[in-house]
Parts: structure tokens; C-alpha cells; sequence
């Protein structure tokens, strides 16, 4: 049972480049989300889905898009990186609202 | 004011000291709230959730104030393994459901 698992594990951008992180997730969970965490500044919701075909915003979604097409799968999207992207990002699922989240091992990202 | 508030230390112990975090947490509506674990440059583990009650793990004792909107970890006996970032989250209720403090960060010394 692999869990919750993110693709890549590292990567490095140019200003300007586009890309896609990919979060599977092996458990039937409803719920997934994205969120980046910065030294300081703790883990904070990008986006986030409640099923399949559903994505809503988080805390700081600018400058990304996600998409839920299959219930395993969330995609996380950048369109146009930017300096201000670096970060470690982190999947997240739950198979139920109030419980603890599974997470995935984490995506870190540099824009250069 | 934020979500969810931690001190970030960093607490530096002995091995087998006692050692208590402390979160307090803005929504009084707040509807569940757990301790998660995050070891360096890995993802955040759930430790453990926090009941009304009190509850505990082993040397792991978590403690709810709703009134003071306040949660605690207590530590007993603190093992070398101990050494880590210790999260404090809550959910406020609804899908967009939990908030992350910014962790509390744990030195276990031999």
C-alpha cells in the first residue's frame, strides 16, 4: 500500500517555465489537497478537492491550478513560475472531514 | 491574527526529561485537533488527535482547553528519536479544514 505519493521528488525551474506535480493516492480518499510550506510560515492550503471533478481555492492560490479528473489523482499546475514559487510542496488526502491527512513525501521546487 | 500559534522553540532536553508544547488557536469553533510530527526535509505525521478529554501514547499526553483555546503535548521521558518539529493543527470545520502552526522544533541531547 503506497499511500500518498508526489512526482517528482525534485525539480528545478526557470522563471517563466511551466509545470505539473502529480499527487497519487492509493486509499479511495475523497479528499485531497495542496499545500507549500516556507521556512516560517508553516504549511498553507494552495487547493483543494472534495471528489472527483471538484477543486476549490485554499489560502494561497495565485499563480497555480490544480485538477481532480480521476479520484486517485490531483494535479497541481504552474503556469509561469516565479521566484516567489520556490518552496516545498506537499499532497495531502483524508477519507473523512475532522480526520488526520495522509501525506505525501513532498515535491522540492526551485525557480531560478 | 493567525490560525494557529506555536512558540518554535527551539527546546533543547536531556534524554529522559519531561518537555510540554503549548498551541493556542483562534476559532473557538474549532472542531478537532491533532499533533503531527515532521522530521527534517520530510512530510508531517500524525502523532496523534486531541480530545476533550485528554488523551494519551505512551510518553505522549495531549491535552484540550476549549475555554482557553489552548492545546498541549506533553512529552515524558524524551528519547533521542524524540528530536523533531512538532505541529500543532486544527480544524475549523468544513472541506478547507485544517490549519498548521508553524511548529515547534524539538533537540533531544544525549
Amino acid at each position: 500500500n503506497a499511500g500518498v505519493t508526489q512526482t517528482p521528488k525534485f525539480r528545478v525551474l526557470k522563471t517563466g517555465q511551466s509545470m505539473t506535480l502529480l499527487c497519487a493516492q492509493d486509499m479511495n480518499h475523497e479528499y485531497m489537497y495542496w499545500y507549500r510550506q516556507d521556512p516560517g510560515m508553516g504549511l498553507r492550503l494552495i487547493h483543494y478537492s472534495v471528489g472527483e471533478g471538484t477543486t476549490a481555492k485554499g489560502e494561497v492560490p495565485d499563480g497555480y491550478n490544480v485538477s481532480r479528473l480521476k479520484k486517485q489523482n490531483f494535479l497541481l499546475g504552474l503556469e509561469s513560475a516565479a521566484p516567489s514559487q520556490t518552496s516545498v510542496y506537499f499532497c495531502a488526502s483524508t477519507s473523512r472531514l475532522g480526520y488526520g491527512y495522509t501525506f505525501g513525501s513532498g515535491t522540492r521546487l526551485t525557480v531560478v | 491574527r493567525k490560525e494557529v500559534e506555536q512558540d518554535p522553540g527551539p527546546f533543547n532536553v536531556p534524554e529522559g526529561a519531561t518537555v510540554a508544547f503549548n498551541c493556542t488557536y483562534s476559532n473557538s469553533a474549532s472542531q478537532s485537533f491533532f499533533w503531527y510530527r515532521q522530521d527534517c526535509r520530510k512530510e508531517p505525521k500524525l502523532l496523534m488527535s486531541v480530545y476533550s478529554s485528554g488523551n494519551e501514547d505512551g510518553r505522549f499526553t495531549a491535552q484540550l482547553n476549549r475555554a482557553s483555546q489552548y492545546i498541549s503535548l506533553l512529552i515524558r521521558d524524551s528519547k533521542l528519536s524524540d528530536s523533531a518539529t512538532y505541529l500543532c493543527v486544527v480544524n475549523p470545520g468544513g472541506a478547507n479544514n485544517l490549519f498548521f502552526g508553524t511548529g515547534t522544533r524539538l533537540t533531544v541531547i544525549p
